[in-house]
This record gives C-alpha cells, sequence and structure tokens, in this order.
C-alpha cells in the first residue's frame, strides 16, 4: 500500500480540464515535503517523464497546460485543453519520513473519450 | 543531452543476485548536485524507489529492500550499478536508472532524467 493514494483513473473529452489528486498524510504532503508529478505514456518499458517538479514548477519544453498544486496533505495535477496525446499514467512523488523514502503514488490512467 | 543506458542479464534465476549497470553520457557523473539512483516498476504495476547514489559513494535505500541491496559508483566509467541478492518472482519489473537532482528543500529531490529501462525475469 502506497503512502500517497491516486484515484485509479480519470476521463474527458477533448478541450475539457482533468484533475488528478495525490492524497498523503502528516509524514509526506503534510509534513511539507515538496510533490513532484511524472508522465508515463503507454507501452511497455515507456520510461516516466518528468512533468512538474517542486510541486508547481514546469521543467523546460512541457505545456503550461500542465500544472500543479499542494495544499494540507494532499497535491493536485491538473490538465486544460485535454489532447488525445496526454491518454497516459500519471504518478506523484515525494518523500515519507515513516518510510524513510522517496515515495511514488499509486498511479493514475488518463483517458480522453 | 544527458542520457543514461541500463544493461544486464534479462533473466535471473530465484535466490541469485540481480546485477545491473547504468552508463551516464552527455554529462557528469560527478555533479555535485545530483544523486544517481534506480526505480523498479512490476508488470502492471506502480514505481517503486529502490535506491540512490552520490558520487562520493553515499547511499540512501529503500527500507523495505536495504537488507538485499547494494548501489555503486564508478566516476572513471561515468557508470553505476545496482545488486539485487536473494531474487524471487516479486522482483520481477522493469528496472531504471535516474539522475534525481537535489533542491534546497529538506529531502527535496526529483528525478528528471531517466534511461529506457530494462525488464528483469526471476525465473528457474
Amino acid at each position: 500500500q502506497s503512502a500517497l493514494t491516486q484515484p485509479p483513473s480519470v476521463s474527458g473529452a477533448p478541450g475539457q480540464r482533468v484533475t488528478i489528486s495525490c492524497t498523503g498524510s502528516s509524514s509526506n504532503i503534510g509534513a511539507g515535503y515538496d510533490v513532484h508529478w511524472y508522465q508515463q505514456l503507454p507501452g511497455t518499458g515507456t520510461a516516466p517523464k518528468l512533468l512538474i517538479y517542486d510541486n508547481t514548477n514546469r521543467p523546460s519544453g512541457v505545456p503550461e497546460r500542465f500544472s500543479g498544486s499542494k495544499s494540507g496533505t494532499s497535491a493536485s495535477l491538473a490538465i486544460t485543453g485535454l489532447q488525445a496525446g496526454d491518454e497516459a499514467y500519471y504518478y506523484c512523488q515525494s518523500y515519507d519520513s515513516t518510510l524513510s523514502g522517496y515515495v511514488f503514488g499509486t498511479g493514475t490512467k488518463v483517458t480522453v473519450l | 543531452q544527458l542520457q543514461l543506458q541500463e544493461s544486464g542479464p534479462g533473466l535471473v534465476k530465484p535466490s541469485e543476485t540481480l546485477s545491473l549497470t547504468c552508463v551516464v553520457s552527455g554529462g557528469s557523473i560527478s555533479s555535485r548536485s545530483v544523486y544517481w539512483g534506480w526505480i523498479r516498476q512490476p508488470p502492471g504495476k506502480g514505481l517503486e524507489w529502490i535506491g540512490n547514489i552520490y558520487y562520493s559513494g553515499i547511499t540512501n535505500y529503500n527500507p523495505s529492500l536495504k537488507s538485499r541491496v547494494t548501489v555503486s559508483i564508478d566516476t572513471s566509467k561515468g557508470q553505476f550499478s545496482l545488486k539485487l541478492s536473494s531474487v524471487t518472482a516479486a522482483d520481477t519489473a522493469v528496472y531504471y536508472c535516474a539522475r534525481l537532482t537535489v533542491t534546497p528543500r529538506p529531502w527535496g529531490v526529483y528525478f528528471d532524467h531517466w534511461g529506457q529501462g530494462t525488464l528483469v525475469t526471476v525465473s528457474s
């Protein structure tokens, strides 16, 4: 059981906005540790790609359609203007002081209807 | 452009030791502001951090795997390695090597460059 819980799936029509939650606890997100997000496109062995770092920052090349936020013991990833190419798995990541290590969320599959 | 490439056996027998190497190119493995690490993903499942190492050799391991894991680094060759002992079928996964960028924040680390991954199957 992961320390960070995400909904198994979210879906939306092209152009719509979807949000993915990452729910933690007082030993990770609630303790103030930063949250980062990754996108893993479909296909066996496709490596994850950093999407958001330090809660809200986008690496160079990541579209502004992707945004992150954090509040209390949770974080969220929002995708606006949903596109077919956004179909992927998305994972949050942080540090957990109880587990003494870096943890990933359970993962969310985004489907574009 | 930084690139990481994993290599190693794709099949390991139960109770034996899994060994993988990651070659870093297009950047310095001795950078002071990064770690180098390993992550795995069992088929159809999520990501699990295994451990990481600093250029100086300082390591940090997932407590759930710590008794079986060794990560080492060879800065002269620009590569780092993973050894996982006493493997079982539960260790079957795609193994990724990655660069971890360190931030000024407490335990602030994110995985910003990944290798393509290599599937390791544990089976007799």
